[in-house]
């Protein structure tokens, strides 16, 4: 299994509040992805990086942020969470995003927006 | 934009026995590339099968197949000898050839009956 983690697993919070989710590779993959999933949705794509500060948006990127300041460290910010943004946050890695790479997902995080 | 359309949200079939999972996707590339992930109740995304749009042949992984039919933009995959662990949500994607951005279908839960 790649080695993806994500932190935390599991968090609820309240509107309004900020909110980082993290996510740590150890197989020194340049892509990196945030996702989302919603049921009748799949994942859909938040943010990607394809190094160190370097990040592009994807189809869902209004409302969230990222950061890339290490090759192993991907984070995920929520400004101001809203109760729309209550979803399970995949974060994926790849080697290249051209050819056939494949993407290897984290565990998940669960977040919750009361 | 591409989209996927995964037009059974929900199937069951019995152990041993065969299933088709379909899938539909639109776009205007000419090489891409489409994948199967599964996912069991534990969340982990897995990759199940891939396929790279100008290969013809159809890609097969143990007791798993599709059906690429390029015109028809069709990527249906077959589960052959159902196991009880087969039982998941099953994503079909779609990757443009330079893209980083991975298109999911909104789901198909199967459930393999004993």
């Amino acid at each position: 299994d790649a080695g993806i983690t994500q932190s935390p697993r599991h968090k609820v919070t309240e509107t309004g509040t900020p909110v980082t989710l993290r996510c740590h590779q150890t197989e020194n993959h340049r892509y990196m992805y945030w996702y989302r999933q919603d049921p009748g949705h799949g994942l859909r794509l938040i943010h990607y990086s394809y190094g160190v500060k370097d990040t592009d948006k994807g189809e869902v990127s209004d409302g969230y942020s990222v950061s890339r300041s290490k090759t192993e460290d991907f984070l995920l910010t929520l400004e101001s969470a809203t109760s729309s943004q209550t979803s399970v946050y995949f974060c994926a890695i790849s080697e290249s995003a051209g050819e056939y790479n494949e993407q290897f997902f984290g565990p998940g995080t669960r977040l919750t927006v009361l | 934009a591409q989209t996927v359309t995964q037009s059974q949200p929900e199937m069951s079939v019995q152990e041993a026995e065969t299933v088709t999972l379909s899938c539909t996707y639109d776009t205007s590339e000419n090489n891409y590339y489409l994948f199967w992930y599964k996912q069991p109740p534990s969340r982990q995304m897995i990759l199940v099968i891939r396929q790279e749009a100008y290969k013809q042949q159809n890609a097969t992984e143990n007791r798993f197949s599709v059906n690429f039919q390029k015109a028809a933009k069709s990527f249906s995959l077959k589960i052959s000898d159902s196991q009880l662990g087969d039982t998941a949500m099953y994503f079909c994607a779609f990757r443009g050839y330079n893209n980083n951005d991975m298109r999911f279908g909104a789901g198909t839960r199967l459930t393999v009956k004993p």
